[in-house]
């Protein structure tokens, strides 16, 4: 069973430029979580969507956003990038219920210069 | 608020040798789990083991083991036999049941020398 897929897996762009991520879920799973992590800093939680809506959001400004499609993948998107942008970001599923095991993804490095 | 300390930034254990990591978490909730997650070199986060706040006795998989204190909000991993795989960053995080939210820590870099 394929696990969560995230692409793509590196991606470098221009400051002011936007970037979109993206994350498929574990078969099965309706939730989906996005985090950053700046090098050497913990995981900071950014988003979670499930069945389409967005539950919850972390402390991080409006130019972050995202969405929940229909097959319960998402994407992440990032407007107007700043350096301090550049990190791993990681994606996450689980399924939809109080009480989880969120499963990560590879992640997708964004590189901004 | 809820919040999970991992005190030791870095540690370092033999191959073969036996490590502990700590952590201490503070909730208010009843119902949570506690969970550790593994992040080597290639960054991907792997689930290492999950502990059910209402269960008393602590979860082990294979080399991995956890001490859980409820009452003391303390949840620590023990790894037996430590393979050189392990060497990896180390994440302690909790899940409440009000509203599905994830609580990390900051993390515990391991080494394990040859």
């Amino acid at each position: 069973e394929a696990g969560v897929t995230q692409s793509p897996t590196h991606l470098i762009k221009t400051r002011g430029q936007q970037a979109t991520l993206r994350c498929s879920p574990i078969s099965g799973h309706t939730s989906v979580y996005w985090y950053q992590q700046a090098l050497g800093l913990g995981l900071q939680f950014l988003l979670w969507y499930d069945e389409g809506e967005e539950r919850n959001r972390g402390n991080f400004p409006p130019r972050f956003s995202g969405r929940q499609f229909p097959n319960y993948s998402s994407e992440l998107n990032v407007n107007a990038l700043e350096l301090e942008d550049s990190a791993l970001y990681l994606c996450a599923s689980s399924f939809r219920r109080q009480l989880n095991t969120i499963y990560f993804g590879e992640g997708s490095w964004l590189t901004v210069v | 608020a809820q919040t999970v300390t991992q005190s030791q930034p870095e540690m370092s254990v033999q191959e073969a040798e036996t490590v502990t990591l700590s952590c201490t978490y503070d909730t208010s909730e009843n119902n949570y789990y506690l969970f550790w997650y593994k992040q080597p070199p290639s960054r991907q986060m792997i689930l290492v083991i999950r502990q059910e706040a209402y269960k008393q006795q602590n979860a082990t998989e294979n080399r991995f083991s956890v001490n859980f204190q409820k009452a003391a909000k303390s949840f620590s991993l023990k790894i037996s036999d430590s393979q050189l795989g392990d060497t990896a960053m180390y994440f302690c995080a909790f899940n409440v049941w009000t509203g599905n939210q994830f609580y990390f820590g900051t993390g515990t870099s391991l080494t394990v020398i040859p």
